[in-house]
């Protein structure tokens, strides 16, 4: 079993609707990052998340340590939100380990 | 600030050449850490150094090595290469690691292909 579960792999969306991709975890970790990453590679941090909740602008990331369950979700899509969403997942100092990716589409 | 560099972009190269990227930190970060990315396997960890010094490596062969300077910057090689090591290899910087309240600087990647 891997130790972290994105779901759902594909999502796609029109304009405007409100989406949320989800992250299950198995270990026990310092803390959970939620990764964009556009075509072209680059990946830009979204959040990094050890407890509660944090928002910026249309996003919004909550994390339930008790469950090991983590949530991102984003309010009125937007074209420009389709990318690969990307939970990774830090239990040491040195490395991440990630989730396989959400790939949303958001259509006008 | 300048945020991460990687060089170069995209490379092209021969079955059993070696290859050697380059990531260059954000100012002031003392750990550095590499990822291969293909499209099979997704995300996955091959080594972190830093202070100049390997903390933790993943679980690839020995054809990739890396190191880091003494200005933070780091480079990784490969040699030998083989078709299946085509991949975006991205670095991502931090000041010390990945504990609690770090957060994640990445760079482009270099995109590596192997004919």
């Amino acid at each position: 079993k891997n130790e972290v579960e994105q779901s759902p792999q594909n999502l796609t969306a029109q304009e405007g609707e409100f989406i949320t991709i989800n992250c299950s975890y198995s270990v026990g970790i310092s803390a959970l990052h939620w990764l964009q990453q556009h075509p072209g590679g680059g990946i830009v941090s979204l959040f990094m998340l050890s407890s509660g909740k944090k928002k910026h602008g249309r996003l919004i990331a909550t994390i339930n340590i008790q469950e090991k369950h983590s949530s991102l979700h984003i309010t009125a899509s937007h074209p420009r939100d389709s990318a690969v969403y990307i939970c990774a997942l830090s239990y040491n100092t040195d490395k991440l380990i990630f989730g396989t990716g959400t790939r949303l589409q958001v259509f006008p | 600030k300048a945020g991460v560099t990687q060089t170069p972009r995209y490379l092209i190269k021969t079955r059993g050449q070696q290859v050697t990227l380059s990531c260059s930190p954000i100012s002031g970060h003392r750990s550095v850490s590499w990822y291969q990315q293909t499209p099979g396997q997704g995300l996955q960890f091959l080594f972190e150094y830093f202070s100049e010094t390997q903390r933790n490596k993943g679980n690839f062969p020995g054809r990739f090595s890396g190191r880091q300077f003494s200005n933070s910057r780091s480079e990784m090689n490969v040699s030998t290469l083989e078709l299946g090591d085509s991949a975006l290899y991205l670095c991502a910087s931090s000041l010390a690691g990945w504990g609690p309240g770090t957060e994640a600087f990445f760079g482009q990647g270099t995109r590596l292909t192997v004919v």
